[in-house]
């Protein structure tokens, strides 16, 4: 089967960099996503990597290792509006390319 | 360009009654999908259309929901009859075939069953 691990609760003060882990099981791994959901609102796309390494986008950069099948996502220079959800997704070749999300990762974001 | 559009927004019943939810994906998107998402929870797969096809519907209590995508544009998702542990927010998403995936999400309805 398929699982995804991923902390249930990151705090980090204003400015700081934080990190959140995601850790897979899956047969046949294809990519892994970020999302990210605000209180109320819905998930909408961060990154997604299919190969090894970083990717950055502006404060955002999210990090693939196949091998150890983990990732992260890196935010730096936080801001209060960073508050949030934030979910890794695996694609799966299973079931024609199946998306599985983790359970979440609740961001606090403090001044 | 518009997104996904859901409705509606909010609907409460009592358990056992009919309900349905309707999803507009964006213009162009051939993949569609109808996820459940429970509080402190991510979003859970119920089904997924390729156009008008319905290629994984593994996740999908068929006694109970069913769905149709007609056309292969909007869709249309129903639960009869409704149990109190269906309550949560029902989201609909949208993509391309192929690339990086990437799904785009409209507002979800929150159904409470009472």
């Amino acid at each position: 089967g398929q699982s995804l691990e991923q902390p249930s609760e990151v705090t980090a003060v204003e400015g700081a960099i934080v990190q959140i882990n995601c850790t897979y099981q899956t047969s046949g791994f294809y990519g892994l996503s970020w999302y990210q959901q605000h209180d109320g609102g819905a998930p909408t796309f961060l990154s997604y990597n299919a190969l090894d390494g970083l990717e950055e986008t502006g404060r955002f950069s999210s990090f693939l290792s196949r091998s150890d099948s983990y990732g992260y996502l890196l935010l730096q220079e936080l801001q209060m509006k960073d508050s949030a959800s934030y979910f890794c997704a695996v694609r799966d070749r299973g079931g024609g390319f199946k998306t599985i999300f983790g359970a979440g990762t609740r961001l606090f974001v403090k001044a | 360009e518009a997104g996904v559009v859901q409705s509606p927004r909010y609907k409460i019943i009592e358990k056992k009654q009919p309900v349905a939810f309707w999803c507009n994906p964006i213009s162009g998107h051939n993949t569609l999908y109808w996820y459940l998402q429970n509080l402190g929870q991510g979003p859970e797969l119920l089904i997924r259309y390729e156009n008008e096809e319905a290629v994984d519907d593994s996740q999908l209590p068929k006694d109970r929901f069913s769905a149709e995508r007609l056309k292969g544009v909007d869709s249309t998702l129903k639960i009869q009859p409704a149990e109190l542990g269906d309550s949560a927010v029902y989201l609909c998403a949208s993509s391309l075939t192929g690339g990086n995936n990437e799904q785009f999400f409209g507002p979800g309805t929150r159904l409470t069953v009472l």
